[in-house]
């Protein structure tokens, strides 16, 4: 069974500063891995997604990496802004029979102080 | 395109009742999927439905729960007699046929229930 850890669960950090936010996951069949944004009260904003075939994927200020073979993806925020605050979840789309759904971590809860 | 289209985008119920809540999927696509998140919890997956049929269901309670995706109309998650265990927000997503790998999946913003 795929499970997916988000690390930190939390993080405040001043405007301006670059941060990381880690995602592993157990079982590397994965056919892809998606990275959204969640606002409180909100629906979910896709960010990235990152196909098994790829490493990295880049929009605009954001980077997100993906390493099958240790299980672990990590998005890269440069230049962060007070609308950066969210909550960034990691979610794997395992390949394979069974569900073709997503296993979503629980998130990162981010905090841009102006 | 009006994406993903979820309603009510908030839904109160008594315990008891019944809730029916619908999602239109992203034109074109016709692959619909439901999650739910729990208070403090991540999303987890419910069901995963083309139209007419149910492709999955293993993370559907086994009882009063039930979905549909009809040949016409939208998705529809029914709750029959409702517990104050099922309040939450529930997501429903879409993706191109056997495009989720590399288009990924787009989300509704959600329905929240709320049972009192």
């Amino acid at each position: 069974k795929q499970e997916v850890t988000q690390i930190p669960a939390a993080l405040s950090v001043p405007e301006g500063e670059n941060l990381v936010l880690n995602c592993s996951f157990t079982d590397s069949a994965i056919y892809n891995l998606q990275w959204f944004r969640q606002d409180p009260g909100k629906g979910l904003t896709s960010l990235l997604l990152i196909q098994s075939s790829q490493r990295e994927q880049t929009s605009g200020r954001l980077n997100a990496s993906l390493d099958k073979s240790s299980g672990r993806s990590t998005l890269y925020i440069a230049a962060s802004q007070p609308g950066d605050s969210a909550t960034y979840l990691c979610a794997a789309g395992l390949s394979g029979g069974g569900a073709d759904g997503l296993t979503f971590g629980k998130g990162t809860h981010l905090i841009i102080q102006p | 395109n009006a994406g993903v289209m979820q309603n009510p985008r908030h839904l109160v119920r008594r315990r008891g009742q019944e809730a029916r809540l619908r999602c239109s999927p992203m034109k074109g696509h016709s692959h619909v999927y439901w999650y739910r998140q729990l208070p403090e919890e991540g999303l987890k997956f419910m069901v995963y439905l083309q139209k007419e049929n149910i492709i999955d269901e293993s993370g559907m309670p086994k009882e009063r729960f039930s979905a549909e995706f009809p040949k016409e109309g939208p998705s529809i998650l029914r709750i029959q007699q409702v517990v104050r265990g099922d309040s939450a927000a529930y997501f429903c997503a879409s993706s191109q046929a056997q495009g989720a790998a590399n288009y990924g999946y787009t989300f509704g913003s959600g329905t929240r229930l709320t049972v009192v």
